[in-house]
């Protein structure tokens, strides 16, 4: 069975502009949550996405967003790009709420 | 919100070494997991271990959820177990654990052959 897939791997934008990150989830799991690494630090929670409702938000600015499909698969928005928006954001699945996380490989987000 | 301490922050082995890394949290938690992230930037999920003692090969971690800590314990080293090691909770609510995980800062480990 495939992983968790993210898409692009790597993305580079410029200030002020938008940004859709993917992600589709392992089969059969039904909860989809998106992190931010940034260089040195470990990943901070964002969003997540169990059954096609958001279940849980970090503390991010409005210029976040997130959705899921009826296909359990996700799409991490970002406006109005900032320097510091720079970074790691990884994708991970599970089977419920509070089981084992799956992280994909990743999307490289440089702004510049 | 709850804190992740992780310790030490920066580990070199030889290969065939042991060693603990520890996590220190700040409060009751209802969901604990052990990642570890190679080189190249994956991050796997080592262990979901929230209480109690789990072993995979080389492998183990036990959690004392009461003294609020973790351990997870690596044996014979071997140079492709470097990377970095974040162990991750959720504060229990007093429900479900809905997998919000708080990350600590990491164990930097390094494995020379």
């Amino acid at each position: 069975d495939a992983g968790v897939t993210q898409s692009p791997t790597h993305l580079i934008k410029t200030r002020g502009q938008q940004v859709t990150l993917r992600c589709s989830p392992i089969s059969g799991h039904k909860s989809v949550s998106w992190y931010q690494q940034v260089l040195g630090q470990g990943p901070q929670f964002i969003f997540q996405y169990y059954e096609k409702e958001e279940r849980g938000r970090g503390n991010f600015p409005d210029r976040f967003s997130a959705r899921q499909f009826p296909n359990y698969s996700s799409e991490l928005n970002v406006n109005a790009l900032l320097l510091g928006d720079s970074a790691l954001y990884l994708c991970a699945s599970s089977l419920e709420w509070g089981s084992p996380l799956h992280f994909g490989n990743g999307t490289r987000l440089t702004v510049t | 919100g709850i804190q992740v301490e992780q310790s030490p922050p920066d580990l070199i082995l030889q290969e065939g070494a042991n060693s603990t890394l520890r996590c220190n949290f700040s409060d009751s938690v209802n969901n604990l997991q052990w990642f570890h992230q190679n080189p190249w930037g994956q991050l796997i999920n080592l262990f979901y271990i929230p209480s109690g003692t789990k072993q995979n090969g080389r492998l183990s971690a036990t959690t004392v959820a009461t003294e609020r800590y973790s351990l997870l314990y690596i044996s014979s080293s071997q140079t492709t177990d470097s990377g970095v090691y974040f162990c991750a909770v959720e504060k229990d609510a007093g429900g479900t654990s809905y997998g919000k995980l708080t990350f600590g800062q990491g164990t930097i480990l390094t494995v020379h052959p």
